[in-house]
C-alpha cells in the first residue's frame, strides 16, 4: 500500500479564491508529480519535481504553481480560481533513485470544483 | 518519443464473462510497461507490471497481461470478471533509463450483471 497523501479529497470553492492542495509521502521517493485528470478519464501531467527546490512544468499548461520545500511535501497552489479549473487533482511519487522503472505510486486524488 | 493508445475507450461486459484490454505502445529504445487501475473516486493503483523475464505477468486478483515485442503490445486479460472490476485501467510504458511514464487515454470497463 503506497504511502502518499493528498487533502482535502473534495473541495467546493468560489470563483476568486485561493487553493491549495496538499501532498505528502512518506516513502522517501525523490520524484513527485501532479496530473490533472479530465471528465474524459485522461491524465495530463501538469507539475513535476525530482527533488527539493527543484520543480517544473509538465505536458499540460496549468495557471497552477507548485513548492518543494521538503522532499516528502509537494503543494500545488491556485492563485485565484475559476470554473475552467474545476478536475481531479492525482499526486504521485516515484524512487529514482533505486528502481530507475519509473514506476509511480498515486494519492486518493482531490476533486475540486469552483463555482 | 512514446505513445501508448489504448484502443476502446469504454468496454461493457456481462458478469463472469472473459475480458481484454488493448495497449500498444510506439517507441524507439526498450520499454518497462504498466497497468493501473482506478477505482470509482480513488486514486490511480499499480495493477501489474512487465520490466524484464517472463513475457507474461500476472496480477493477484487474476488479470494477466503479455508482452508482444513484435506487435508492440500490452493487452490485458480476466477469464471471468467481477462485478468488482468495475473500474477505469490505464496503460503505461516508461522508456528504460527515462524514468518518466507515458500513459493511455484509459479504458472504462462496465460490468453488467
Amino acid at each position: 500500500e503506497a504511502d502518499i497523501y493528498q487533502t482535502p479529497r473534495y473541495l467546493v470553492i468560489g470563483t476568486g479564491k485561493k487553493i491549495t492542495l496538499e501532498c505528502s509521502q512518506t516513502m522517501g521517493h525523490d520524484k513527485m508529480y501532479w496530473y490533472q485528470q479530465d471528465p474524459g478519464m485522461e491524465l495530463h501531467l501538469i507539475h513535476y519535481s525530482y527533488g527539493v527546490n527543484s520543480t517544473e512544468k509538465g505536458d499540460l499548461s496549468s495557471e497552477s504553481t507548485v513548492s518543494r520545500i521538503r522532499t516528502e511535501h509537494f503543494p500545488l497552489t491556485l492563485e485565484s480560481a475559476r470554473p475552467s479549473h474545476t478536475s481531479q487533482y492525482l499526486c504521485a511519487s516515484s524512487d529514482g533513485r533505486r528502481t530507475r522503472t519509473g514506476e509511480l505510486f498515486f494519492g486518493e486524488g482531490s476533486r475540486l470544483t469552483v463555482l | 518519443a512514446q505513445s501508448v493508445t489504448q484502443l476502446d475507450s469504454q468496454v461493457p461486459v456481462f458478469e463472469e464473462a472473459p475480458v481484454e484490454l488493448r495497449c500498444n505502445y510506439s517507441s524507439s529504445v526498450s520499454v518497462y510497461l504498466f497497468w493501473y487501475v482506478q477505482y470509482p473516486n480513488q486514486g490511480l493503483q499499480l495493477l501489474l507490471k512487465y520490466l524484464s523475464g517472463s513475457t507474461l505477468v500476472e496480477s493477484i486478483n487474476g488479470f494477466e497481461a503479455e508482452f508482444n515485442k513484435s506487435q508492440t503490445s500490452f493487452h490485458l486479460r480476466k477469464p471471468s470478471v467481477h462485478i468488482s472490476d468495475t473500474a477505469e485501467y490505464f496503460c503505461a510504458v516508461s522508456p528504460q533509463g527515462a524514468q518518466k511514464l507515458v500513459f493511455g487515454q484509459g479504458t472504462r470497463l462496465t460490468i453488467n450483471p
